[in-house]
């Protein structure tokens, strides 16, 4: 199964965007990018996923360059909610196997006033 | 909408005692997880349930059972507590397509 690398941390103005790049240059052809994040010790949220193209909902976009190496998770104007681990997973699509979500330790986003 | 409802959410067991998590999820979804997160780490699958009726071993299964009473209910086992178990345990669900929707948790320490 393919890793992810992330920073360990960044910072965020609130009201700017905040880019959280993703490495994943070992990923195969029929294995998805997920995005989770986790608030304070919660249990983690789903945000967002793709395989690739671009996608976008209410929460965030994913950007997934053309060669799938890497992916970009866009929160377009981070609030002080938005302070959290921010996970990027590589997920096996084959049917049957939908449990090997191997997570990381993630990118601590501080959105900061 | 409760999503995954996972009791208790705080437990102090001494060691070689046993308990149960109870894990409930109401969205009708297929599969089920158990998944235990310690300091410094990633979450780690304990076990899964595909579908009602089945269940397989993740990646540190040792020391845990469980149990896919219905399709709504997975229960994780703990035998005989060691301290080494002391760990924040989530329960998950999903369905083919969707993300996991995780549960609160259980914070569980063994002494």
């Amino acid at each position: 199964d393919a890793k992810t690398t992330q920073p360990t941390s960044m910072d965020c103005a609130e009201g700017r965007a905040a880019n959280l790049p993703c490495n994943h240059s070992t990923i195969s052809g029929n294995e998805y990018v997920y995005w989770y994040r986790q608030i304070h010790s919660q249990g983690p949220q789903y945000i967002i996923h793709g395989l690739k193209n671009n996608e976008t909902n209410e929460m965030a976009s994913l950007i997934i360059t053309e060669d799938r190496k890497s992916s970009t998770l866009i929160l377009p104007h981070a609030t002080l909610r938005d302070t959290a681990v921010y996970y990027c997973i590589v997920r096996v699509t084959n049917a049957g196997n939908n449990r090997k979500l191997i997570w990381g330790l993630g990118t601590s986003l501080a959105v900061n006033p | 909408n409760a999503g995954v409802t996972q009791t208790p959410k705080f437990q102090v067991l001494k060691t070689g005692q046993s308990m149960t998590l109870q894990c409930a999820q109401d969205m009708n979804h297929n599969s089920m997880y158990w998944y235990r997160q310690d300091p410094g780490m990633g979450l780690r699958l304990i076990y899964y349930s595909a579908s009602e009726g089945t269940t397989d071993k993740g990646e540190v299964p040792n020391g845990y059972n469980v149990s896919r009473l219905n399709k709504r209910e997975f229960s994780l086992r703990l035998e005989s507590a060691a301290p080494s178990q002391t760990s924040v345990y989530f329960c998950a669900s999903s369905e083919v397509g969707l993300g996991y929707t995780f549960g609160s948790g259980t914070r569980l320490t063994v002494v």
